[in-house]
């Protein structure tokens, strides 16, 4: 079955104690991308990868790390989490000329005491 | 930075009435989607609208995207209550950049049996 994957689901930790969230993707896909979904905000985009090894900033970046050391992985750190990263985070994937038809992971709910 | 906005925030209509919701940006899009989340789910792609004054139907829904590529609406005719759920634009810029997504802060509809 095509699909996003992130793990974990939820997450409760303290402010200064790094996390990473997985994000994998078993369509083939070259674009990746993070976004954090809040309230009244509808949904930012953290960073975006267009292939391995390549990444930009979106709208959000601050406060958060990625990586992309193979196409099918994404992974979103938080060296240092503050309670303003509590958000509900979101992966997407996406064919690189058709990146705007992304498939959305089902979400991170995390929790920053 | 480019900014999308969408109003309206809240919609709640009978079941059987229309519904339409619109999306304006600050710059020319290259193209925009539409995007719907049901409560507790994630973002899933509708369509996407790629040239001037384009119109496209699914089924009840009829969605349009303006002249000057700076604005589009979803409109739902009779809605149902599987219609309920947050409907979201995203538009990405021309140029530099227009890798980047940025989303509306979407139209939370609630359908009344």
């Amino acid at each position: 079955e095509a699909q996003v994957t992130q793990n974990p689901r939820y997450l409760i930790t303290v402010t200064g104690k790094k996390l990473t969230v997985t994000c994998s993707q078993n369509m083939n896909h070259e674009y990746m991308s993070w976004y954090r979904q809040d309230p009244g905000l509808g949904l930012r985009q953290i960073y975006y990868s267009m292939n391995v090894e390549v990444t930009d900033k979106g709208d959000v970046p601050e406060g958060y790390k990625v990586s992309r050391k193979e196409k099918r992985n994404f992974p979103l750190i938080l060296e240092s989490p503050s309670p303003n990263q509590t958000s509900l985070y979101f992966c997407a994937s996406a064919f690189r000329g058709d990146y705007n038809e992304q498939f959305f992971g089902p979400g991170t709910r995390l929790t920053v005491l | 930075g480019q900014q999308v906005m969408q109003i309206p925030q809240y919609q709640h209509v009978q079941e059987g009435e229309d519904f339409t919701t619109y999306c304006n940006s600050s710059t020319t899009l290259s193209n925009i989607q539409w995007y719907k989340q049901r409560p507790g789910g994630h973002p899933v792609f509708l369509i996407q609208l790629v040239k001037s004054g384009e119109v496209k139907k699914q089924k009840r829904l009829t969605f349009q995207f303006g002249e000057a590529k700076k604005n589009s609406s979803l409109h739902i005719t009779a809605t149902q209550t599987t219609d309920v759920g947050t409907y979201f634009c995203a538009g990405s810029g021309s140029g530099a950049g227009s890798y980047q997504l940025t989303f509306g802060k979407g139209t939370k509809l609630s359908v009344i049996p």
